[in-house]
């Protein structure tokens, strides 16, 4: 019953280093996204997928990589870490193919860019 | 482009006291529309949704939210706040044959005893 769950919850890293950011869903969701939240900017959509191998980008893809090779994975990558890149990521996932619904969130990781 | 625009970045009440955030977007046609709540160190929880039909929807926790076509805002209410109730709220919107989900910029909510 775990849900949606995200590793690291923290993370410190430095400058042109490589992160992955990890997303797992237990409902077999269709949908599934990252975004990432700022102070007074909400939360900004990252990327996004329908389904296993299919990815789009969001508003502020930049800089971030993802991959769906299975539908309840959905990991973050960036490639090459700067510290505008410092901020807390969710992922979420929804459950119903071609329609809007609700969306679940994880717990967030907090990534910090030296 | 869409857009969601919460005017409000910050509002105090009283526990006790009535509620109202503000949300209005930006959209050509009717929207889904979502409230979210945030509490600290949490990620988002779903407090209600509107996708059609009666215009005033009921959520948990006691919230409920209008959408008004007219005024392209759908605000969230409460009549009687509780200190449990301070947290983030984000208005979200979805067009219509899509999913990619717009937020706002988000409300905090502080209560006072």
């Amino acid at each position: 019953d775990a849900g949606i769950t995200q590793s690291p919850r923290y993370k410190i890293t430095e400058t042109g280093r490589q992160v992955t950011l990890m997303c797992h869903q237990t409902w077999s969701h269709s949908y599934m996204f990252w975004y990432r939240q700022d102070l007074g900017h909400g939360l900004r959509l990252i990327y996004y997928s329908a389904a296993a191998d299919i990815t789009d980008k969001g508003e502020v893809p930049d800089g971030y990589v993802v991959s769906r090779s299975k539908t309840e994975n959905f990991p973050l990558t960036l490639e090459s870490a700067t510290r505008s890149q410092t901020s807390v990521y969710f992922c979420a996932s929804s459950g119903i193919a071609g329609a809007p619904d609700t969306q679940y969130f994880g717990p967030g990781t907090r990534l910090t860019v030296l | 482009a869409q857009s969601v625009t919460q005017p409000d970045i910050h509002i105090t009440v009283s526990e006790g006291a009535s509620l109202e955030l503000r949300c209005n977007y930006s959209y050509g046609a009717t929207p889904y529309l979502f409230w979210y709540v945030q509490s600290p160190g949490q990620g988002l929880q779903l407090l209600l949704k509107y996708f059609s039909g009666d215009t005033l929807v009921q959520g948990i926790k006691g919230f409920e939210a209008e959408f008004k076509r007219s005024q392209s805002s759908f605000n969230l209410r409460k009549p009687s706040v509780h200190w449990s109730d301070a947290a983030e709220y984000f208005c979200a919107v979805v067009h219509t044959g899509g999913f990619k989900t717009i937020f706002g910029a988000g409300t905090r909510l502080f209560v006072k005893a």
